[in-house]
């Protein structure tokens, strides 16, 4: 099946650091990318919608000077957290579509990265 | 807009028992997902419904698509420990991301 990894697993860093996380979709191609948050024992909220060659589409209420999208080729996705504060700790979940998949809507979801910023 | 209600928030059940986790969304979908996340884990993609009125069967699970395309329930028979997690649906209005629901936890007694 469709496989997408995320890198760093895991990241603790101090406040006012940056911190980037990429995504890449490991055997299929994905021309859209989608970020999400998730704090404990609540929901996956969307943060922005990446897509290749071009701006990502940000959601309500997220700063895009803060959340750095870069979706730079088919199967990599980087998320930069800019000046990490200890609020921006979090889950943070990419998902990919498989262009080729019969399901073109299904999203294959990454491992996750937690971000604990001191 | 679009908005996806997800019930029960918990359920507790004892091993064997059945459970039933409701979606209702405020707009007619496309098509609607579910997904399970186990504990420390990301989700999973579980199954993808697309027609009115489908039903869909996964083992012990099963999946059902109201004729409004506006509601889903996901279904387990007989519940296992392997089942514990939390299952969200997702809604798919076409051309917009997913929106999801706020997940129903399942832990099962055994």
């Amino acid at each position: 099946g469709a496989v997408v990894s995320q890198h760093p697993s895991w990241v603790i860093c101090k406040s006012g650091t940056s911190v980037k996380i990429e995504c890449r979709s490991l055997d299929f191609q994905a021309t859209t990318m989608f970020w999400y948050r998730q704090f404990p024992k609540q929901s996956l909220m969307l943060m922005a919608t990446s897509n290749e060659g071009s701006k990502a589409t940000y959601e309500q209420g997220v700063e895009k000077d803060k959340f750095l999208i870069n979706h730079a080729s088919l199967t990599l996705s980087t998320l930069t957290v800019t000046s990490a504060h200890p609020e921006d700790s979090s889950f943070y979940i990419c998902s990919a579509r498989d262009l080729k998949a019969a399901l073109q809507e299904t999203q294959y979801f990454g491992p996750g990265t937690r971000l604990l910023v001191l | 807009g679009q908005q996806v209600m997800q019930i029960p928030q918990y359920q507790h059940v004892q091993e064997g028992e059945d459970f039933t986790t409701y979606c209702n969304s405020s707009t007619t979908l496309s098509n609607i997902q579910w997904y399970k996340q186990r504990p420390g884990g990301h989700p999973v993609f579980l199954i993808q419904l697309v027609k009115s009125g489908e039903v869909k069967k996964q083992k012990r699970l099963t999946f059902q698509f109201g004729e409004a395309k506006k509601n889903s329930s996901l279904h387990i028979t007989a519940t296992q420990t392997t089942d514990v997690g939390t299952y969200f649906c997702a809604g798919d209005s076409g051309n917009t991301p997913l929106v999801f629901g706020k997940g129903t936890r399942l832990s099962v007694i055994a």
